[in-house]
């Protein structure tokens, strides 16, 4: 696997709004996935997009693919309180079972 | 359903002293497993990964050792803690012969005085 990069850092936004989150890695890819860390647990699988995928839904997210720019955004639509949290992208190259490799992550604050 | 268990929560060891975190799996069969750290303010790291009883891989060098006695067992150990071994270490597992999709546990916070 190889890492991801997130931007920015750190996010402050109101509940209500749309919340951006941009990743970006270096090589091929076969897929990238986006997780979430609320703080002091562990991560939650969010959503997986295939390179041959350019955009994929999922309840609230959505997420893009741009491989020849290699890059991935994150989209959560209506911000609520409850999506603050860390979130982390991984990049992984092939099939095998090697660890994934993430960033310093993207740090969402929501503001009530 | 599967199930991934780490215990314990919260650690306050001094240094020199040995370490046990364990990590088992319910609900499925020869998964992959890993060990990842993380420390204040940074991404995680992968420590260790595991694709079957007895084979460990290494990522990177340092003071930690990792063990896999059993199919959904998942141990990581020191024998002497050193201050930089402090972090959150979450174990993590994947469908045999998959390594995308990653499912995590809620990790143990090691504090090294």
């Amino acid at each position: 696997s190889q890492q991801g990069e997130e931007d920015p850092q750190a996010l402050s936004i109101q509940e209500g709004e749309n919340a951006t989150m941009n990743c970006s890695y270096k090589t091929s890819i076969n897929n990238l996935q986006w997780y979430r860390q609320n703080s002091g647990r562990g991560l939650v699988h969010l959503i997986l997009i295939r390179s041959n995928e350019r955009e994929k839904h999922s309840g609230r997210l959505r997420v893009t693919l741009d491989t020849s720019k290699k890059s991935s955004s994150l989209l959560i639509t209506a911000s609520r309180a409850a999506d603050t949290a860390s979130y982390f992208c991984a990049a992984t190259g092939g099939g095998g079972a090697d660890g994934l490799t993430f960033g310093k992550g993207t740090h969402l604050i929501i503001q009530p | 359903s599967q199930t991934i268990h780490q215990w314990p929560a919260t650690l306050v060891q001094p240094v020199g002293s040995p370490l046990s975190l364990e990590c088992t799996v319910e609900g499925t069969s020869n998964p992959n497993l890993y060990w990842y750290r993380q420390a204040a303010g940074r991404g995680l790291q992968l420590l260790f990964y595991s694709v079957g009883i007895g084979q460990i891989s290494s990522e990177v060098p340092q003071n930690l050792s990792a063990s896999r006695p059993q199919d959904r067992q998942f141990i990581l150990s020191s024998k002497k803690l050193l201050l930089s071994d402090s972090g959150f270490y979450l174990c993590a597992w994947s469908w045999a012969g998959r390594g995308d999709t990653q499912y995590f546990g809620p990790g143990t916070r090691l504090t090294v005085l």
